[in-house]
């Protein structure tokens, strides 16, 4: 089984519904990412939540909100999608071990927003 | 400016050709990742390094800190390896410790 999840992996929606995607994991990590990848512009952060009861906003966080349910669930939600945000949305999670880290990304959700 | 920098942006190859791709960075780091990411989109985790050299099978990852400069080399390449290779780094500054940065990626096409 896959140690970071991610549901729906592909979402079709009309402008102004709201849809949240959501992330699961068992490697036990406290640090959770959501991202999204555009093309020709890389991964960039939306939120990062480094324990249940912290959230954090990244580079592009406008339009979006997060909720950590629980150390293992982090699920990221558009109140009123709109079609820039149409993108392909990664999940991570992380250790920080002696000041350095590694990422572990979920397969990816792939949103389109008509 | 974009803090990570990668290039070439786009690299096609022959199979059994030698790969190297190149990451310039223009912030103090705590460590460097090369990450792969399929045609599926999936994203994994190649390297992580803070000096040195670190090589796995036909994949070798270098970084020079001073230069603030890493390189990753495919030997012997195959179509298997065609992906997009992403650089990113882990900033010293800021509250957001552990946070990454990403370069934009280096798609590499191998043909038989």
């Amino acid at each position: 089984d896959a140690d970071v999840t991610q549901t729906p992996r592909n979402r079709i929606t009309k402008t102004g519904k709201r849809i949240m995607l959501e992330c699961s994991q068992t490697k036990g990590h406290d640090r959770m990412y959501w991202y999204r990848q555009d093309p020709g512009l890389g991964l960039r952060l939306i939120y990062y939540s480094f324990d249940v009861k912290d959230i954090n906003k990244g580079e592009i966080s406008d339009g979006y909100s997060v909720s950590r349910q629980a150390q293992a669930k982090f699920s990221l939600s558009l109140e009123s999608a709109i079609p820039n945000q149409t993108a392909l949305y990664f999940c991570a999670t992380s250790e920080l071990a002696r000041g350095q880290e590694t990422q572990y990304f979920g397969p990816g959700t792939r949103l389109l927003v008509l | 400016k974009n803090e990570v920098e990668q290039s070439p942006q786009n690299l096609t190859a022959q199979e059994g050709e030698f790969i190297t791709i190149n990451c310039s960075y223009s912030v103090g780091i705590s460590a460097l990742h090369w990450l792969q990411q399929h045609p599926g989109g999936g994203i994994v985790s190649l390297f992580m390094l803070s000096s040195g050299k670190k090589k796995h099978g036909r994949l070798i990852a270098t970084i020079n800190i001073q230069e603030k400069h890493s390189s990753l080399h495919i030997t012997a390449s195959h179509p298997r390896d065609s992906a997009v290779y992403i650089c990113a780094v882990n900033p010293l500054y800021g509250g957001s410790q552990g946070n990454l940065i990403f370069g934009k990626g280096t798609k590499l096409s191998v043909k038989p």
